[in-house]
């Protein structure tokens, strides 16, 4: 089986700056890698596929990057409507999501 | 675009089994352009892909849930459905309908599309 693992699992940052969100995989997934936001309360959001796709009307300020077993989320300036929980999720075969990281603002 | 809608039961009893629907407006269920499928959130805890059906009713089911779960659709109500047997109180979470767009297989399982969720607590 794939696991995915996040890190960290939560983080405080402040507004303005730039945060990053690590999700490893066990085997090689190539850039079959997703990330999604959700809010508290709410469902979650799609923001990014093939690790590095946005989807469109993301903010510029989210990126994706990496392949085969490590990847990263980066918000380049965080913004206070940002707070929420991330996950990555690797798809094509057996869809499986990380433990999700959640974000604050100190 | 499409907009999804669970409903049924919130409370189902340890051994039950817990059965949800989803309400399907925006689009039509019998499209090939979509596939539909079911994803969970335990109280406090992360999300948990349970399965997907496709517009040819072929299904993918979470390896650790495959025995107790079962994916259908009913077309004249534009709706599919979730069945699980057997639940405990691990079972209890937030079930969510979701659909992606089924345009290539290797981004199979991208969920484009989200119901609101519902909660479903199992206890006696």
């Amino acid at each position: 089986d794939i696991q995915m693992t996040q890190s960290p699992s939560s983080l405080s940052a402040s507004v303005g700056d730039r945060v990053t969100i690590t999700c490893r995989a066990n085997q090689d997934i190539r850039n079959y890698l997703a990330w999604y936001q959700q809010k508290p309360g709410r469902a979650p959001k799609f923001l990014i596929y093939a690790a590095s796709t946005l989807q469109s009307g993301v903010p510029s300020r989210f990126s994706g990057s990496g392949s085969g077993t490590e990847f990263t989320l980066t918000i380049s300036s965080l913004q206070p409507e940002d707070v929420a929980t991330y996950y990555c999720q690797k798809y094509n075969r057996d869809p499986t999501f990380g433990g999700g990281t959640k974000v604050d603002i100190k | 675009q499409l907009q999804l809608q669970e409903s049924g039961p919130g409370l189902v009893k340890p051994s039950e089994t817990l059965s949800l629907t989803c309400t399907v407006s925006g689009g039509s269920i019998s499209s090939s352009s979509y596939y539909w499928g079911w994803i969970r959130q335990p109280p406090g805890k992360g999300l948990e892909y349970i399965g997907t059906i496709y517009s040819n009713e072929n299904t993918y089911y979470n390896p650790s849930l495959k025995s107790r779960v079962a994916i259908f659709v009913d077309t004249s109500k534009n709706q599919f459905s979730l069945k699980l047997t057997s639940v405990t109180a691990a079972d209890t979470a937030v079930y969510y309908c979701a659909s992606g767009y089924n345009t290539a297989w290797y981004l199979d399982g991208l969920i484009d599309f989200w119901g609101q969720g519902t909660q479903v607590t199992v206890s006696s």
